[in-house]
């Protein structure tokens, strides 16, 4: 069975610190990971999408992915209030679908 | 750009009553839809794949029956919960793959279902 695991949290960081958010997959076969952030009632929204080994950057977000050791990483840096939300690592296991992980509920704490 | 809208977004229906849910890709074209259902303070479970002008692929548990999805065109995708009942009260996502983009899914902002 294809599984995305990731930390329900909830994880607190103060305000400007870095939130550090992981994911494990199961599938090593797997060539496209997805964070999404979702906030209480409403649907997600695609942060970053990663599909190379190493790091990618987007503004104050950054994805890593090392895939001999199956994870995936998303760093938030200067964290905001408005970043709490509930993080989903999402995994394309090779059928085009996406697995979720459970999320990681994050709290910034002003 | 790859923007997907749903209607209605919140919806509450007596029980045995069926609802139609629109999915509708905004500015491009959806070859592929998907489906989702969310139970509070759960994560997302695939329920179907929804492939434009063929049969939705459901997964396993998901009756196909109770949960008739249609892909009329490359912008529209409905889902339709025939004889509701209150243990399909839920929140119904749907997404939606670009035609520029085949990796990416786009969510739609959800409907919330309640069913008395």
């Amino acid at each position: 069975q294809k599984e995305v695991e990731q930390n329900s949290g909830p994880l607190s960081v103060p305000e400007g610190a870095i939130a550090s958010l992981n994911c494990t997959y199961s599938d090593r076969g797997s060539q496209s990971f997805f964070w999404y952030r979702q906030y209480s009632g409403k649907s997600p929204e695609l942060i970053m999408f990663i599909y190379s080994n190493g790091d990618k950057e987007d503004g104050r977000f950054t994805a890593q992915l090392n895939k001999a050791s199956q994870y995936v990483s998303l760093l938030i840096r200067d964290s905001q209030p408005s970043d709490s939300a509930t993080y989903l690592c999402a995994v394309i296991f090779g059928n085009e679908k996406l697995t979720f992980g459970t999320g990681t509920r994050l709290t910034i704490i002003p | 750009g790859a923007v997907v809208s749903q209607h209605p977004s919140w919806v509450i229906c007596k029980s045995g009553t069926s609802v139609k849910i629109e999915c509708r890709s905004l500015d491009f074209q959806a070859t592929t839809m998907f489906w989702y259902r969310q139970f509070p303070k759960q994560s997302l479970m695939l329920m179907a794949t929804s492939n434009e002008g063929s049969k939705a692929t459901y997964e396993q548990g998901v009756e196909k029956d109770k949960f008739l999805i249609n892909h009329a065109s490359l912008t529209l995708s409905t889902l339709t919960v025939t004889s509701a009942h209150p243990e399909d009260s839920s929140f119904y996502i749907c997404s939606a793959k670009s035609d520029r983009d085949q990796e990416t899914q786009y969510f739609g902002p959800g409907t919330r279902l309640l069913v008395l």
